[in-house]
């Protein structure tokens, strides 16, 4: 499969806990992208990565939450001090550099905190 | 502000028929659109984009979508419906704001229930 893949699908936490979620984009894709979907709602932009760099954060992205793309390669978004509100389908997405493609999302990892 | 609106929560459509799903958008600049498919449980999947060109813009699963620039819209339409078209679609426009990377607005989605 080359689509994007995300890991893992879901996760039960604990209020309080941290968590991490790993996305591995489209091999040839440099651009990676972080959304959040709550339930009824379309997906919010979390955070844009160009290789390595983190381009753009959205002011959604609190203190408590952190991405890295290491090496370019896969990214992984960690939430510290899990809290209810937290609760959502976090999806990845990628596309090339080049030209005005369409960004391929992943499968997503749906976050219950309780 | 720039945003993306889907007026109807659910469009119910029998079988075979046409159907249509709307979506209006507000974008600075020209707008690049896409719409998006969601089942459940999972990511999205692409359907089609309008980045310049024919404003009958013709994409997957026999879906295609029309821009109206006067009417800032951009409908979803499928000429005969499948059940299994029955689905969440979300029409999306790039922020006018990115610096050309996918960074999308989402409208709230639309319910597709195709009826046997």
């Amino acid at each position: 499969d080359t689509g994007v893949s995300q890991d893992p699908r879901h996760k039960i936490t604990k209020r309080g806990q941290n968590v991490t979620f790993r996305c591995d984009p489209i091999s040839e894709h440099n651009r990676l992208y972080w959304y959040r979907q709550t339930l009824g709602q379309g997906p919010e932009f979390l955070t844009y990565f160009q290789n390595e760099a983190q381009l753009e954060k959205s002011r959604l992205l609190s203190d408590r939450f952190s991405a890295e793309r290491p090496k370019g390669s896969f990214s992984t978004l960690e939430i510290q001090r899990t809290e209810q509100g937290d609760s959502a389908m976090y999806l990845c997405a990628s596309s090339p550099r080049t030209g005005y493609t369409e960004a391929f999302f992943g499968q997503g990892t749906r976050l219950t905190v309780v | 502000a720039q945003s993306v609106a889907q007026p109807e929560d659910q469009v119910n459509v029998a079988e075979g028929n046409p159907l249509t799903v709307k979506c209006t958008y507000s974008v600075s600049g020209n707008p690049y659109l896409f719409w998006y498919v969601q089942y459940p449980n999972r990511g999205l999947q692409f359907l089609l984009k309008y980045i310049t060109g024919d404003n009958l813009v013709k994409g997957s699963y026999g879906f295609e979508a029309e821009f109206n620039k006067s009417q800032t819209s951009f409908h979803l339409k499928k000429p005969s419906a499948l059940v299994s078209d029955s689905a969440l679609y979300f029409c999306a426009v790039r922020d006018g704001s990115s610096g050309g990377y996918n960074k999308l607005i989402f409208g709230a989605g639309t319910r597709l229930a195709v009826h046997p």
